[in-house]
């Protein structure tokens, strides 16, 4: 089945850690998405990447790294720089139908917690 | 600037009966709007969308939305609703303006009362 496969489902950091989410997709699609949700603030979107070897930065970039090395795979690093880490991340991709007008897949989440 | 408003942040409806959630969008050019629901824990799921022509559409599980220009408004109706519908729901407007930007409204979380 085609879709998206975000791990780990959940997981545990000590301050200071880095930590890295993994994300891959098979639907063949171009663009990819980080999003960050905390209750009652809906999402945010932290970084995208339009093709392979290129990413921008989202509205809450600051204390997150990202890499697009193949079009399957976008992983997020969440580095120690990032003051309130703890969170619902969500992966998500569309396919290049144009800016915005594609849907987004969403993958299941990955539910940070840090100790 | 580009805004979705979701000014229900709690709703709760008895199993069988009607339902609308509200979507209200600022967005200068031509939108495209989608409607999302989350289980708790889980992704997000796409129960529609509006791109253009009619302007009411049908989405999945009996949902159907009604874009109204005038309004600048984007409402979630089902006639009725049953437990299963429980959920999160989210509006949320694309951009056309080759960023490949996504706003999403702050949800509103939905309680159905057997």
């Amino acid at each position: 089945d085609g879709g998206i496969t975000q791990s780990p489902k959940y997981l545990f950091r000590k301050e200071g850690q880095n930590v890295t989410l993994s994300c891959e997709q098979n639907l063949n699609h171009d663009a990819m998405y980080w999003y960050r949700q905390d209750p009652g603030q809906g999402l945010r979107l932290i970084y995208y990447s339009q093709i392979v070897n290129d990413f921008q930065k989202g509205d809450i970039a600051e204390g997150y790294s990202v890499s697009r090395e193949k079009k399957e795979s976008f992983p997020l690093t969440v580095t120690s720089a990032q003051k309130n880490p703890t969170a619902f991340y969500l992966c998500a991709s569309s396919g290049r139908q144009g800016a915005g007008t594609g849907e987004l897949f969403f993958g299941e989440g990955s539910r940070l917690t840090v100790l | 600037a580009q805004s979705v408003t979701q000014p229900d942040i709690h709703i709760t409806v008895s199993e069988g009966a009607s339902l609308e959630l509200r979507c209200n969008y600022s967005y200068g050019a031509t939108p495209y709007l989608f409607w999302y629901v989350q289980s708790p824990g889980q992704g997000l799921q796409l129960l529609l969308k509006y791109f253009s022509g009619d302007t009411l559409v049908q989405g999945i599980k009996g949902f159907e939305a009604e874009f109204k220009r005038s309004q600048s408004s984007f409402n979630l109706r089902k006639p009725s609703v049953h437990w299963s519908d429980a959920a999160e729901y989210f509006c949320a407007v694309g951009t056309s303006s080759g960023t490949y930007k996504y706003i999403f409204g702050t949800g509103t979380r939905l309680k159905v009362l057997a």
